[in-house]
């Protein structure tokens, strides 16, 4: 399978800190995207970087991927209250898209 | 624009039951994906459609689940003689085009379902 596993699988900073969460994978992809949940209900989808990019940004949010390694890391600088949820990377590839167990973030203010 | 809307937001059933769970997607989006996650844990996915084609039901955990897509646009997943290991919450998910998953997915706000 080509499941993505996020590390840690929870994580508690400061408010104004970074938060870095990593994700594995098994096979090859196409793209890899960063998904984020409230509360248990609905994701919201981040950031999709593909398999030809190693670096992407969008606002306070910078993801890379390496594939030679199949890992990818989101960063999240001067991280608010409001960022806490989990976090969740998934990957694509010839099967639909599979989701890892996500990351817990909470952000302390 | 409107985005993906699922109901019911909650559903308590009792076990054996049968159970209805409804998904619009968002318009023109030909891709449609359920997912199941219990408590703490990531997404289970379930079955996709994508278009006109055959849906993918590799996920589907048993043959008391069951899913169609009417005119290629509303979803209804059905659990019969439901379990309380089906306690969960459904997520329905739709994208444009692919369901290879080349395109970001649109979550809804998913059902609750209790199965006592």
């Amino acid at each position: 399978s080509q499941q993505g596993e996020e590390d840690p699988q929870a994580l508690s900073i400061q408010e104004g800190e970074n938060a870095t969460m990593n994700c594995s994978y098994k096979t090859s992809i196409n793209n890899l995207q960063w998904y984020r949940q409230n509360s248990g209900r609905g994701l919201v989808h981040l950031i999709l970087i593909r398999s030809n990019e190693r670096e992407k940004h969008s606002g306070r949010l910078r993801v890379t991927l390496d594939t030679s390694k199949k890992s990818s890391s989101l960063l999240i600088t001067a991280s608010r209250a409001a960022d806490t949820a989990s976090y969740f990377c998934a990957t694509a590839g010839h099967t639909p898209l599979v989701f890892g167990k996500g990351t817990r973030l909470s952000v302390i203010a | 624009g409107a985005g993906v809307s699922q109901s019911p937001s909650n559903k308590v059933t009792e076990k054996g039951k049968d159970v209805e769970l409804r998904c619009d997607p968002i318009s023109g989006h030909t891709a449609l994906y359920w997912y199941r996650q219990s408590l703490g844990q990531g997404l289970e996915f379930l079955i996709y459609f994508q278009g006109n084609s055959a849906p993918d039901k590799s996920g589907l955990p048993s043959d008391r689940f069951s899913a169609e897509r009417t005119g290629g646009s509303v979803s209804t997943l059905t659990i019969q003689r439901t379990q309380q290991e089906d306690s969960a919450v459904y997520l329905c998910a739709s994208s444009l085009n692919s369901g290879q998953g080349f395109y970001e997915q649109y979550f809804g706000p998913g059902t609750r379902l209790t199965v006592t």
